[in-house]
C-alpha cells in the first residue's frame, strides 16, 4: 500500500466551483510534489515543496494553488478550472536533496472531471 | 538537457512469456539517477528500482530483472514468466544530481498488455 494518502479519489466539479485535493505522508519526507497526468502521457511536474516553501512552480496557471501547511500535508486548491484541465493529479514525497537521487514515492492519485 | 526515450509504445505478450521493456537515455551529467515505475488502470505510479550512474550492476526481484548499460545508455525492464498482473503502463525516468534539483524526466511510457 501507498504509503503517501491522496483525497479525494474523484472529483467532480463545474467550472465555477473551488475545491481542493489532499495529501499526505508519513515518511518523515521533507519534499512534496504535485503532479498532473493527461491520458496517455507521462506525468507532468506542476509545482514542489521542500521544507515546506515552494521551490518549483512549473508556470502553473494561477486557477491552480499549492499550501503546504506542515511537512506532511499537501494542498491543491482548484478554482475556476476548465475542462482541459480534467486529467489525474498525483501528489508525491521524498527525501531532499544531496547526491542520493532520493525516490520519489506516489500518491495514488485524483481523478479530476471539470465540468 | 535530460531525455528518455521508450520507444515501445505497446506491447502486447501471452501470460507466462518473457517480455523485455526498452528505456534509453540522454544525459550530459556524469552522476544521474534511473527509475522505473508502474502504473496499474487505478492510478498510482507503483516505484519498482532505483538505479545509481557508478553502479552497473544488474539486478534481480524474483520476476524482475534490470539491465544497465551505460555503453548504450540504456536501462531495461524484463519480466519472466509474465501474469496478467503485471499488466499496466510501465515508465521509465531519470534524474540527475543536482542539489535541489528534484525533477525527474519521464519516458512516455510502454503499456503492457498480458493475455491470459
Amino acid at each position: 500500500d501507498t504509503e503517501v494518502t491522496q483525497t479525494p479519489k474523484h472529483l467532480v466539479m463545474g467550472m465555477t466551483n473551488k475545491k481542493s485535493l489532499k495529501c499526505e505522508q508519513h515518511m518523515g519526507h521533507r519534499a512534496m510534489y504535485w503532479y498532473k497526468q493527461k491520458a496517455k502521457k507521462p506525468p507532468e511536474l506542476m509545482f514542489v515543496y521542500s521544507y515546506e516553501k515552494l521551490s518549483i512552480n512549473e508556470s502553473v496557471p494561477s486557477r491552480f494553488s499549492p499550501e503546504c501547511p506542515n511537512s506532511s500535508l499537501l494542498n491543491l486548491h482548484l478554482h475556476a478550472l476548465q475542462p482541459e484541465d480534467s486529467a489525474l493529479y498525483l501528489c508525491a514525497s521524498s527525501q531532499v536533496g544531496g547526491l542520493s537521487g532520493n525516490t520519489i514515492y506516489f500518491g495514488e492519485g485524483s481523478w479530476l472531471t471539470v465540468v | 538537457a535530460q531525455k528518455v526515450t521508450q520507444a515501445q509504445t505497446e506491447i502486447s505478450v501471452v501470460e507466462k512469456e518473457d517480455v523485455t521493456l526498452d528505456c534509453v537515455y540522454e544525459t550530459r551529467d556524469t552522476t544521474y539517477y534511473l527509475f522505473w515505475y508502474k502504473q496499474p488502470p487505478s492510478g498510482e505510479l507503483v516505484f519498482l528500482i532505483r538505479r545509481n550512474s557508478f553502479d552497473e550492476q544488474n539486478e534481480i526481484s524474483g520476476r524482475y530483472s534490470w539491465n544497465f548499460q551505460k555503453s548504450t545508455s540504456s536501462f531495461n525492464f524484463t519480466i519472466t514468466a509474465s501474469q496478467v498482473v503485471d499488466s499496466a503502463v510501465y515508465f521509465c525516468a531519470l534524474r540527475i544530481s543536482n542539489f535541489g534539483n528534484e525533477k525527474l524526466t519521464f519516458g512516455t511510457g510502454t503499456r503492457l498488455t498480458i493475455i491470459p
